[in-house]
């Protein structure tokens, strides 16, 4: 079936450098897509989103990119701090009526100080 | 974003007995659903919460298992009945305001179930 997954199970960085986090997904006609984080014990947390017709937003140090050409989705968090240390979930939906999110599987990111 | 309740936050439960899970909204929300989150694992869908109606389940959850309530636009419940070890999970509800701009869901803060 249509599935959402991530290259990456866990990244490590320092304190202060950029992260990156991958996710591929596979259903074409997929038109809606957010990036979650998930402390530890908590829920998941809003971060960003964009549509299908976009291919770059940017927010508060955060920035997805999205490649519809190989169905490739990607946040990239500058300057990255140890608050930002958390589990980051993709999903994304099919749009219009359709509210149900599909997850990618998470990666869990750790930042050293 | 909405503010969102859940209770209980946690429980431990016995096999073979029930747990029926809140979910609080500070505004009306058109659409609220419930997730299931397995140990170290991502979100599943469970069910749309329907304000009126019968919820609407993904494939591998039954109502029978899930019964689900939405007597208002601003709360539903969700009962883990007749549990098993393998229901112990953190379920999730979300909320999301229907709209071209607005369908972005946002999560409650879950409730952790172990069943013993």
């Amino acid at each position: 079936g249509e599935s959402v997954g991530l290259h990456l199970p866990t990244l490590s960085v320092q304190e202060g450098d950029n992260s990156i986090i991958n996710c591929a997904y596979s259903n074409s006609a997929s038109d809606y897509f957010i990036w979650y984080k998930q402390e530890s014990g908590k829920g998941p947390q809003f971060i960003i989103d964009i549509r299908s017709n976009m291919d770059k937003r940017q927010g508060q140090r955060v920035t997805v990119l999205l490649n519809k050409t190989v169905k490739h989705l990607s946040l990239q968090i500058a300057a990255t701090q140890p608050g930002d240390s958390a589990v980051y979930f993709c999903a994304e939906t099919g749009g219009g009526s359709n509210y149900k999110l599909t997850f990618g599987k998470g990666t869990l990111l750790t930042v050293n100080p | 974003s909405a503010v969102i309740s859940q209770k209980p936050s946690r429980d431990i439960c016995q096999r073979g007995t029930s747990l029926t899970i809140q979910c609080q909204v500070d505004s009306q929300v058109t659409m609220m659903f419930w997730y299931r989150q397995q140990p170290g694992q991502s979100l599943t869908l469970i069910a749309t919460a329907n304000q009126g109606s019968e919820a609407t389940y993904e494939s591998g959850f039954v109502i029978d298992k899930f019964p689900i309530s939405r007597p208002n636009l601003t709360f539903s419940t969700l009962t883990v009945s007749n549990m098993s070890p393998e229901d112990s999970s953190i379920y999730l509800c979300s909320v999301a305001r229907q709209g071209a701009s607005t369908d972005t869901q946002y999560f409650g803060p879950g409730t952790r179930l172990t069943v013993l």
